[in-house]
């Protein structure tokens, strides 16, 4: 069980504007940034945000990420074929003395 | 550019012991934390630990600490992981990434452990 909670799955048309949301606590995300990361069938993680709402380099403006309190979402608009991944949200715990995952949200473009 | 390159795949047999690696180049290594991250197949990530190649000071994810040992040795850019006696549930994918707090931008390719009779 992770201490992190995303729902377990997502689906969207193409085109379409599909979010992903994770939910923590005040040890976590209620009082430190949280990072997103997208993994395609087979390869590594890659990072899609840091501090909750920047995009890395590369990284298409259809991403988009918010926080609110212990909450963080991930949107992403103009749904494409290629964002059919896993994504997963990461955040520092204070009281673990360290990173805590998601359990991931697989998104599937119907 | 910044390259994070791990050791292949193995396969093992429960009671063995192990050490796999992830070798930095295109940067500084001691400027910058190596973090171990699991994954059992067909499922989620885990953060298993870190370590800073500047002093070898490490940090250690509660359901790894005293199952697992993160080392670096800076001569040769690399961190290793290491497992003194394999068990079965130890079979995953395991992925180096560089950051102190949650990994950032750069991961290895991933190192696949079997561990089986």
């Amino acid at each position: 069980q992770s201490v992190l909670t995303q729902s377990p799955s997502a689906s969207g048309t193409p085109g379409q504007r599909v979010t992903i949301s994770c939910s923590g606590s005040s040890s976590n995300i209620g009082s430190n940034s949280v990072n997103w990361y997208q993994q395609l069938p087979g390869t590594a993680p890659k990072l899609l945000m840091y501090s909750n709402s920047q995009r890395p380099s590369g990284v298409p403006d259809r991403f988009s990420g918010s926080k609110s309190g212990t909450s963080v979402s991930l949107a992403i608009s103009g749904l494409q074929s290629e964002d059919e991944a896993d994504y997963y949200c990461a955040a520092w715990d204070d009281s673990l003395h360290g990173v805590v995952f998601g359990g991931g949200t697989k998104l599937t473009v119907l | 550019e910044v390259q994070l390159v791990q050791s292949g795949a193995e396969v093992k047999k429960p009671g063995e012991s192990l050490r796999i690696s992830c070798q930095g180049s295109g940067y500084s290594f001691t400027n910058h934390w190596i973090t171990w991250v699991r994954q059992r197949p067909g499922k989620g990530l885990e953060w298993m630990g870190a370590i800073d190649p500047s002093d070898s000071q490490t940090n250690y994810g509660p359901s790894f600490q005293g199952h697992v040992t993160i080392s670096s040795d800076k001569s040769v850019n690399t961190a290793y992981l290491q497992w003194s006696s394999l068990k079965a549930s130890d079979t995953a994918m395991y992925y180096c990434a560089r950051g102190s707090g949650s990994p950032g931008g750069y991961w290895g390719q991933g190192t696949l452990v079997t561990v089986s009779p």
